[in-house]
């Protein structure tokens, strides 16, 4: 079963806009992690939040997470065309295994 | 560059006719994990090797099976390859098994069962 739902499914911008996804999950977490994945290739890892952190940021990436809604938001600004990617939440559950599960994702199109 | 490296990119295997699936790494991870992504749904986690012992996730159907000969290699093999495993499937690493790792994957094999 899936851990995260993100929302939208599918975002279209032009460049320029900042572009928001939300991700919810349903359990108590150690830490969120955003992926992002280009079409038929694998993710690339782009920021994690731990679960007693509320905001994160990384160039133009701003996380935030709000444990007691269990969801975070990922806040892309400034978006360029080639930001055009599908974007995935992945938490642990709250093992301390090291396993991420992951969410349905995001589409994201900026339009040039 | 270090890196996570999965062979082939596409494969192509017959209803029911074994398949196995390819993974090295150059990063010296001790995880390693398989997943399986459909088109548009989110990664599955099938199981993971933390160094050489084996995690099976528990709706991982027992068509799927892995080996991890060494630090450097792991390997998925579909025993009866049905129609619905179809899909992406991707290898990712992490450094150690802790609770805030972050994962490296390769680019996937695109499985097609005809």
């Amino acid at each position: 079963s899936q851990q995260g739902e993100e929302d939208p499914q599918a975002l279209s911008i032009q460049e320029g806009e900042n572009a928001t996804m939300n991700c919810s999950y349903k359990t108590s977490i150690n830490n969120l992690q955003w992926y992002r994945q280009n079409s038929g290739r694998g993710l690339v890892h782009l920021i994690l939040i731990r679960s007693n952190e509320r905001e994160k940021h990384s160039g133009r990436l701003r996380v935030t997470l709000d444990t007691s809604k269990k969801s975070s938001s990922l806040l892309i600004t400034a978006s360029r065309a080639a930001d055009t990617a599908s974007y995935f939440c992945a938490t642990d559950r709250g093992s301390t295994l090291g396993r991420l599960y992951f969410g349905r994702g995001t589409q994201l199109t900026v339009w040039p | 560059d270090a890196m996570v490296i999965q062979n082939p990119r596409y494969q192509v295997t017959q209803f029911g006719k074994p398949v196995t699936l390819s993974c090295s790494q150059t990063l010296n991870h001790n995880v390693m994990y398989w997943y399986q992504q459909k088109s548009s749904q989110a990664p599955k986690l099938l199981f993971h090797y933390y160094d050489k012992d084996f995690n099976n996730e528990a709706d991982t159907p027992d068509n799927f099976q892995s080996r991890r000969p060494n630090t450097s290699f792991c390997f998925l093999d579909i025993r009866s390859p049905g129609l619905g495993d179809a899909a992406m499937y991707l290898c990712a690493t992490s450094r150690g098994g802790g609770p805030f790792e972050k994962l490296f994957f390769g680019s996937g094999t695109q499985l097609s069962v005809l």
